[in-house]
């Protein structure tokens, strides 16, 4: 079955350092795609990037980037000179198809980001 | 942009009752959910619905039910709340593009307590 497997339950930074969650999926899908969200205190998930796993191309937007390498099924995110604003609980997330062709989305754990003043 | 409305922000209700979570999508999407979110846990598919009638269990589907009678609108049903199904509540919808997932929009989400 898909799963997707946040390790970190928590991190906390001070503002500025650089930070890196990781993502670590199974699948037994050729062709997949990947999310990551972020769910800030008012609780709502905010949609960051979707990746297709026939592209492996490192992406990068303003402070954030991504990194997928479908060698070690993985797909981290890492946000540069981190803000207060940054604070929030993140999920990675796998695409899955059902038996009836439907599609779904499989989340992880979640982790906890802190960014201390 | 995208609309998710969830009908409540925030719902007590006693053990027993029937509950009726409600959801409703601007977009026009064929695909809609219902997930559950606890701690530690991160999200857990309860049902979702590619199409209007149409329904799929998900993950944890044991103790609710669902109803499609719209496109538009997706309800959560519990049939006689529990402790056990005190949680927050996130309904989602997507397109349905076959050979492409598109991301999926949340609501604002539904903190439900059952006393």
């Amino acid at each position: 079955a898909q799963k997707v497997t946040q390790a970190q339950t928590e991190i906390s930074v001070v503002e500025k350092e650089d930070v890196t969650l990781d993502c670590v999926y199974e699948t037994r899908d050729t062709t997949y795609y990947l999310f990551w969200y972020k769910q800030p205190p008012s609780g709502e998930l905010v949609f960051l990037i979707r990746r297709n796993s026939f592209d492996e191309q490192n992406e990068i937007s303003g402070r954030y980037s991504w990194n997928f390498q479908k060698s070690t099924s993985s797909f981290n995110f890492t946000i540069t000179a981190s803000q207060v604003v940054d604070s929030a609980v993140y999920f990675c997330a796998l695409s899955e198809y059902t038996d009836g062709g439907a599609q779904k989305l499989v989340f992880g754990q979640g982790t906890r980001l802190t960014i201390n003043p | 942009d995208v609309k998710v409305t969830q009908s409540s922000r925030y719902l007590v209700k006693r053990t027993g009752e029937k509950v009726f979570l409600e959801c409703v999508q601007d977009m026009d999407h064929e695909n809609m959910f219902w997930y559950r979110q606890d701690p530690g846990l991160g999200l857990r598919l309860i049902y979702f619905s590619y199409d209007v009638k149409m329904k799929e269990k998900g993950d944890i589907p044991e103790g609710y039910s669902v109803s499609r009678e719209k496109k538009e609108r997706f309800s959560l049903i519990l049939e006689s709340a529990s402790t056990n199904q005190t949680s927050m509540y996130l309904c989602a919808s997507s397109l349905w593009a076959r050979g492409r997932r598109t991301e999926a929009f949340f609501g604002q989400g539904t903190r439900l307590t059952v006393v």
